[in-house]
């Protein structure tokens, strides 16, 4: 089976632009989590979504959101981006919720 | 919330030497604690998992203890390689998502030949 793929692998915005990135999982999994990852903060979770709902969410401001598809590929949006929102935004997913979880290559953001 | 400490942040063996790395973790509901191997510019990969209801797992040179009484539990490396160099997290999830891990911070482990 293919892997978790990401899209894209890298980003170039400038503060105050939006950002879409997507996930689309190993075929058959339901479940898809986000994580962001920085030198400071390490690997911190964003959201979880199983069959388009979305089951957890992380300390994030509302300007992070994400959604899942009946396919199972998520998206996850930043809106007015700020200098600290760069980071290696990472994929993973799982056949269901109380699997283990695989993680995709990640979206490099840079916020200029 | 939870809050999982990981212990060293940086760990320097020689070729054939054990590596040992520890986290503890606050939420004593958690019950899911895998270990991810993340070499440089690479995907975070499952090296090993446990769940709360075993005590000890191995596969070939890596192990993982648990000790749910002190909160804590700890990845084994036997016969490390050049190649078990990379960065190590811990994880910890409660309940009935495992989607949502709580990672340590992360260890940077260093096999010199």
């Amino acid at each position: 089976k293919a892997g978790v793929t990401q899209t894209p692998r890298y980003l170039i915005k400038t503060r105050g632009q939006q950002v879409t990135l997507s996930c689309s999982p190993i075929s058959g999994h339901r479940s898809v989590s986000w994580y962001q990852q920085t030198p400071g903060q390490g690997l911190q979770f964003l959201f979880e979504y199983f069959s388009e709902t979305q089951r957890n969410k992380g300390n994030f401001p509302g300007r992070f959101s994400g959604r899942q598809f009946s396919n199972s590929r998520s998206e996850m949006n930043v809106s007015t981006l700020e200098l600290g929102d760069s980071a290696l935004y990472l994929c993973a997913s799982s056949p269901g919720t109380r699997d283990t979880q695989y993680f995709g290559p990640g979206t490099r953001l840079t916020v200029l | 919330g939870e809050n999982v400490e990981q212990h060293p942040s940086t760990l320097s063996v020689q070729e054939g030497d054990s590596a040992v790395i520890k986290c503890t973790y606050s939420d004593s509901a958690s019950n899911y604690f895998p270990w991810y191997k993340q070499e440089l510019g690479k995907r975070p990969q499952l090296i090993i998992d446990i769940r709360s209801n075993v005590g000890e797992k191995k596969d070939q040179r890596i192990a993982v203890t648990l000790n749910k009484t002190a909160k804590h539990f700890s990845l084994h490396i036997t016969e490390t390689q050049p190649e078990d160099s990379a960065v190590y997290f811990c994880a910890a999830s409660r309940g009935t998502s495992y989607g949502k891990l709580t990672f340590g911070q992360g260890t940077i482990l260093t096999v010199h030949p």
